[in-house]
């Protein structure tokens, strides 16, 4: 019944690898987000679509490239990954895109790159 | 610049008031939220306001804004050690939803 799913919890891989985090929502929303929450705890836009279509695409490296094969799912997939990538990445969704959006948020996936 | 800044740290002696400041730099942003994260969990919506608005009481929860200073507040009354998480700030601005580094408020006995 979780609204936000995204797996998987916990991440741990090698400096160069490349890895994939899956998130699905079943709430009927539009617009689905990734975020990026370093070790301050700051949190940081990654993408945005709505509708499988990209609208915010945030200053990150191309090494990241958010799917959106339909719009109950949003992956993000991680090419060659580095230190500084570490952190815990959160998904979330909205009704739709607009400046009244309440997001949901899935549990995160932690990320440690060693 | 897009900036919410928010205090780090707040301790609270449980069954007094929590008082949460923010402020944020948008002054055409709508809509201001605050959002709640648990340990090991995901933001959770707590309560928003509209920028026309100067307060809004939901249950133990009072947001004030002043949206000259552009300033936002949130007070928990009778703050409860289940309140105890991080605390976001949150503004749509520049056609996205811009969060504070949160505030992380610790209730003690």
């Amino acid at each position: 019944d979780t609204a936000v799913s995204q797996t998987p919890k916990y991440l741990v891989t090698q400096m160069g690898n490349d890895k994939s985090i899956k998130c699905e929502q079943n709430l009927g929303h539009d617009t689905m987000y990734w975020y990026k929450q370093d070790s301050k705890k700051f949190l940081k836009i990654m993408f945005s679509y709505n509708n499988k279509e990209l609208i915010i695409n945030e200053t990150v490296p191309n090494r990241f490239s958010p799917k959106s094969p339909d719009k109950a799912h949003l992956n993000l997939h991680i090419n060659s990954l580095e230190l500084g990538d570490s952190a815990v990445y959160f998904c979330a969704s909205s009704q739709e895109y607009s400046n009244n959006e309440k997001l949901f948020f899935g549990s995160g996936t932690q990320l440690s790159v060693l | 610049g897009e900036d919410v800044e928010q205090s780090l740290f707040l301790s609270v002696r449980e069954g007094d008031s929590s008082v949460i400041n923010c402020t944020y730099t948008d002054s055409s942003s709508t809509y201001l939220y605050w959002y709640k994260q648990e340990p090991g969990a995901g933001l959770q919506l707590l309560t928003y306001i509209f920028s026309n608005m100067d307060m809004k009481q939901d249950q133990r929860l009072t947001v004030l804004l002043n949206k000259k200073d552009k300033h936002l507040s949130l007070r928990i009354a009778d703050t409860q050690t289940g309140d105890s998480a991080i605390y976001f700030c949150a503004e749509y601005g520049y056609n996205k939803l811009i969060f504070g580094a949160g505030t992380r408020l610790a209730v003690h006995p």
